[in-house]
């Protein structure tokens, strides 16, 4: 009965490679994000979708690609990895995305790129 | 992005004292101030938000004021536990954004 769930929870890739990670929510909440916790531990914010539409493209290069089937899945392919994307992934959801609504978090995927 | 700060870095504090820590945010346009608490090998977790100046929220033994005004909120543990010991993380929200702090790592000594 997980709210929010990320897979794979690890992923080790080689430079270069195409890899994907998948984010399903249960809550049925209208928004969700992609955030990086980078080298210096912050969570910054990449990507936010509301109904399926996306409504935050945080300046994320071009090899992320969102993809939200439906309101309750929202998907991060990663094209041509490179040694700098090597990050904590955390997918989040919120009922509508105003700025009162609390986030919830899902466990992470921690992608090292070889 | 917006430029939140949270101090100190970290803190250690001894089983049963009380402790606090500081969030500043840009105090202009400001719409509203979360706090999270984020264990080891967890994901973070909701406790407070906060939005009008002057704002109080108490769970528990954790308590958080807001400061609207001059960009500033503070978190309260009292009376420290040693499952307190986490990385507390401050964000200040505007549309569909949190912008967080670094957090402050507590760790409660028995």
């Amino acid at each position: 009965d997980t709210a929010v769930s990320q897979t794979p929870k690890y992923l080790v890739t080689q430079m270069g490679n195409d890899k994907s990670i998948k984010c399903e929510q249960n809550l049925g909440h209208d928004t969700m994000y992609w955030y990086k916790q980078d080298s210096k531990k912050f969570l910054k914010i990449m990507f936010s979708y509301n109904n399926k539409e996306l409504i935050i493209n945080e300046t994320v290069p071009n090899r992320f690609s969102p993809k939200s089937p439906d309101k309750a899945h929202l998907n991060l392919h990663i094209n041509s990895l490179e040694l700098g994307d090597s990050a904590v992934y955390f997918c989040a959801s919120s009922p509508f995305g105003g700025s009162t609504d609390t986030q919830y978090f899902g466990p992470g995927t921690r992608l090292t790129v070889l | 992005i917006l430029n939140v700060e949270q101090s100190p870095q970290s803190l250690h504090v001894q089983e049963g004292d009380s402790t606090n820590f500081t969030c500043s945010f840009p105090s202009s346009n400001f719409y509203a101030l979360h706090w999270y608490r984020w264990e080891t090998a967890k994901s973070p977790e909701a406790l407070f938000v906060m939005t009008l100046n002057g704002d109080e929220k108490k769970k528990g033994r954790i308590s958080a004021t807001l400061n609207t005004k001059e960009g500033y909120s503070y978190l309260y543990i009292k009376g420290s536990q040693p499952e307190d010991s986490a990385t507390y993380l401050c964000a200040s929200a505007r549309d569909y954004k949190l912008s967080f702090g670094a957090g402050t790592t507590v760790t409660v000594r028995a």
